[in-house]
Parts: structure tokens; sequence; C-alpha cells
């Protein structure tokens, strides 16, 4: 099965400060990869996704990820943080299910606290 | 675009009480819907996932039998968790897909929060 981890359960950073969110992964074949946000009470937001090209993808709010492959790595950033960007930030993989069709394999998530 | 309409966003009820929660997409047709349990401050974990008009598929320890989904439409899915417990009370988010390859990302509702006295 695919996976993917975030090895941070919170990361702090200061309002205007350059941010970033880990995820690495583990996959046969070509990974399919996303991160999506979460805020309190609400459900998940599309921020961005890796499947073919170019290796710096850029999503919504400002964000990007960047897919290493020699890194097994989707670290997701960007350049000055907002206090607005305070979520829960997840990781996420294209996987094959239980009845042999795709799913999504969510990571364990990421606090992201940004301080005024 | 891309709008899902979760409801109930809360439900209080009683223990044995059956709690249906539906899951519309406004805007696109859903080939394929999607329900997620998320404990606090956890991921979310898959519970099964719906095509129009077939019997959903369940992931390994979830009970079908506990977990009703129905995927009568291309815009209308629901859970029903029947003969609820304290130990359901979670918060279930549904996503819905336009398709079955997952390629493109999930659209998701706004989760209900579910407390079984």
């Amino acid at each position: 099965a695919q996976s993917v981890a975030q090895p941070e359960d919170q990361v702090n950073v200061a309002e205007g400060n350059p941010l970033t969110v880990k995820c690495t992964y583990s996959v046969s074949g070509n990974p399919y990869l996303f991160w999506y946000v979460q805020y309190p009470n609400r459900g998940l937001q599309f921020l961005l996704k890796y499947i073919t090209g170019d290796n710096l993808v850029k999503g919504s709010y400002g964000f990007e990820a960047e897919f290493n492959k020699s890194q097994t790595s989707f670290h997701l950033k960007k350049p000055s943080a907002l206090v607005s960007d305070s979520a829960l930030y997840f990781c996420a993989v294209r996987d094959i299910g239980s009845g042999g069709y795709q799913k999504v394999t969510f990571g364990t998530g990421t606090k992201l606290q940004v301080i005024p | 675009g891309a709008v899902v309409s979760q409801h109930p966003s809360r439900v209080i009820c009683k223990s044995g009480t059956s709690v249906k929660i539906e899951c519309r997409s406004l805007d696109f047709q859903a080939t394929t819907m999607f329900w997620y349990r998320q404990f606090p401050k956890k991921s979310l974990m898959l519970m099964a996932t719906s095509n129009e008009g077939s019997k959903a598929t369940y992931e390994q320890g979830v009970e079908k039998d506990k977990f009703l989904i129905n995927h009568a439409s291309l815009t209308l899915s629901t859970l029903t968790v029947t003969s609820a417990h304290p130990e359901d009370s979670s918060f279930y988010i549904c996503s819905a897909s336009e398709e079955v390859w997952g390629n493109q990302p999930q659209h998701f509702g706004d989760g209900t929060r579910l407390s079984i006295l």
C-alpha cells in the first residue's frame, strides 16, 4: 500500500517568516500526491497536487510544494506565513482500496501555528 | 465550483438511535463518494467508498451493518449510523469526486459532529 508520513505533529512559525510542512512518501510506481488543509470543525480543502511535470507545484493561497524523488519528499512551503494560515495540514497519496478502486490515503496531519 | 454540502453539521442523540447524514454534490456529478471518520487530533480514516448505483465498498474493520451507505444518485450519498452508541461519537466527513481514478482532488463536505449520549 502507498503511504505518506508527516513527521511533525505541530509546526510553529512567526508571521511573515517562511514556513515548511514536511511530508515523505512511500509508493510503488509513480506517486500521485496531494496537500489539503483543514480549519477547525470543517472539512478539508484542496491546496495542490503533483502527478507529473515540474517538481515545484504551485497551489492555492500562495502555497507551493516541492517534489523530490531522491528524498521521497513532498514538503509544503510558503514564503511568508499569515496568521490565517494556522490550520491542520494533511499530505495525501493516491492508493488502491480493498475493492481495487482508487482511493486517497492521508498522513497523520501537521498542525501549523502562525504566531503574530 | 465543486461544492459538497453535508447535513446536519451537528447531531446529539440518545444511545440506540439511528442517525442519517446526507452528502450532496451541488454543482457537479459525483461518480464516487467517500465517507471518513476523524477522531480528535487524528487523521481521517476512510470508512467506505460508494459509487452511484452500486453497493458501497467498506474498508477492513468497518461494520457494514452498522454504517449503512446509500449512493442513490450522482448527487446524493447517505450514511446511516444504526443503533448508535457512545463509541460511535466522532466527526464524520464525506467527500466526492467526479472520477474514479484518483487523479483529481476530492471535494469535502464540512463534516458532521455526532455525539451519542
